[in-house]
Formats: structure tokens, C-alpha cells, sequence
């Protein structure tokens, strides 16, 4: 089956401890994108990838970081959590940037305390 | 900058009633415009695509470039329509790249 697929889907830890949330996709697809989600804001998009190797900002880069070292995989790092990162997370990705839908990952609820 | 809004927070039809999800946008080219539904504790899922202008589920959605706008319709709400809904738009970043940038969005509530 298609899909993208995060881990975890809940997560609860403390301010400053470092964490990460695996992405992961199976349709060979070149585009991943992270996006949180929060009350009244919508989706605002943390960083992009075009292709391995191949990283960029979105609207709300900062406190996180990615990486692209394989295709099918693009995990997101918090080095250092603080509440203000609590949030809903969606990894998403894409055949062909720009010109086809998104197929979303379930999402991961974080909560920094 | 590409934006994208969706003034209403949220809207609620009865049964059997037309909807209409309004989206308006900013962008100096041509933009891909797309539209996606979260269903209660569920992923995003997209609904449709302007480039294609098909209809998915009875909705339907047509491009207006004279007053930037891309609606989205439904001549006959269903109960099971009530969902969040997101208006978005891939733009060019100008560096060869493209961005999807999401409305804030609209619950559709429909009332039996």
C-alpha cells in the first residue's frame, strides 16, 4: 500500500530533551515536506526537501532541524524542544513538486513539557 | 509571497443544502491550487486539483483568476461531509523549487 508513514504517533517529553520524528515514504516520490498544525493557524510549513540532499526553510524553520540522506526518508529533529514546539506534525510528500497533491502521513501529536 | 485565505472559520449548512467553501489567493504567476479534507482525528487527504477539474465526492471547484479565487461547491451537503477543509496553492520560490502553502481553513458542519 502506498503510504507515508511516521513515527511516533504521540510522543510527550521534557524541554531540552533531544527528539526526532522518522518519516517515511514507499512511491519513490522526490518531494517531503514537514508541516505542523495548531488551533486557528492551520498548517504552516517547517522545511522542505526537492531530492536527497536537497533541504530548504519553510515559513517556521526555526528550533528544527531535517535531513535527506535517502530517498524515501526524511526525519525531523528537535535539538531542543521548548513548549512552544507542542504541536500537531504531518510529513507529507509528492511525485513531482509544484504539480501534484500531497499524500499526508498520519501525524505525530507532541507535547513539550 | 504566496498566501492564501479562507475567511470563513466556520460554516454550517443543513442537509441537503448547497455549500460553498471560499478561498481566495495571492500569487503573481499561475498558480496550482489544490484542495484537501481532514475528517475528525485523520490525515489530510487531497480532495482536487484544478489542473485536472474533476469532481470528487459531488464537490467541484473552478479557477477564477480575474478575482483570484477558487471556491469550492457542493450543490447538496451530506452529513458525511462535515470535515475540515483546506485551500492550497503551489507556487514557484523563484530558485527552481515550489512551495504548498495551506489556508488557515474551514469546518464545514452539516446539521441533519
Amino acid at each position: 500500500e502506498a503510504q507515508v508513514t511516521q513515527n511516533p504517533r504521540y510522543l510527550i517529553t521534557v524541554t531540552g530533551k533531544k527528539l526526532t520524528v522518522t518519516c517515511s515514504q514507499n512511491m519513490n516520490h522526490e518531494y517531503m515536506s514537514w508541516y505542523r498544525q495548531d488551533p486557528g493557524l492551520g498548517l504552516r510549513q517547517i522545511y522542505y526537501s526537492m531530492n536527497v540532499e536537497v533541504t530548504d526553510k519553510g515559513d517556521v524553520p526555526e528550533g528544527y532541524k531535517v535531513s535527506r540522506k535517502e530517498k524515501r526518508n526524511f526525519p525531523l529533529i528537535l535539538e531542543s524542544p521548548s513548549p512552544n514546539q507542542t504541536s500537531l506534525y504531518f510529513c507529507a510528500s509528492s511525485l513531482r513538486q509544484g504539480l501534484d497533491g500531497y499524500t499526508f502521513g498520519s501525524g505525530t501529536r507532541l507535547t513539550v513539557v | 509571497a504566496q498566501r492564501v485565505t479562507q475567511p470563513e472559520k466556520l460554516l454550517s449548512v443543513f442537509k441537503g443544502a448547497p455549500v460553498e467553501l471560499k478561498c481566495n489567493y495571492s500569487y503573481s504567476g499561475s498558480p496550482e491550487l489544490f484542495w484537501y479534507v481532514q475528517y475528525s482525528r485523520q490525515r489530510l487527504q487531497l480532495l482536487l486539483r484544478h489542473i485536472s477539474r474533476e469532481s470528487i465526492k459531488g464537490f467541484t471547484a473552478d479557477l477564477n483568476k480575474g478575482e483570484t479565487s477558487f471556491h469550492l461547491k457542493k450543490p447538496f451537503a451530506q452529513e458525511e461531509d462535515s470535515a475540515m477543509y483546506y485551500c492550497a496553492l503551489s507556487g514557484n520560490t523563484g530558485a527552481g523549487s515550489y512551495q504548498l502553502t495551506f489556508g488557515k481553513g474551514t469546518k464545514l458542519s452539516v446539521i441533519p
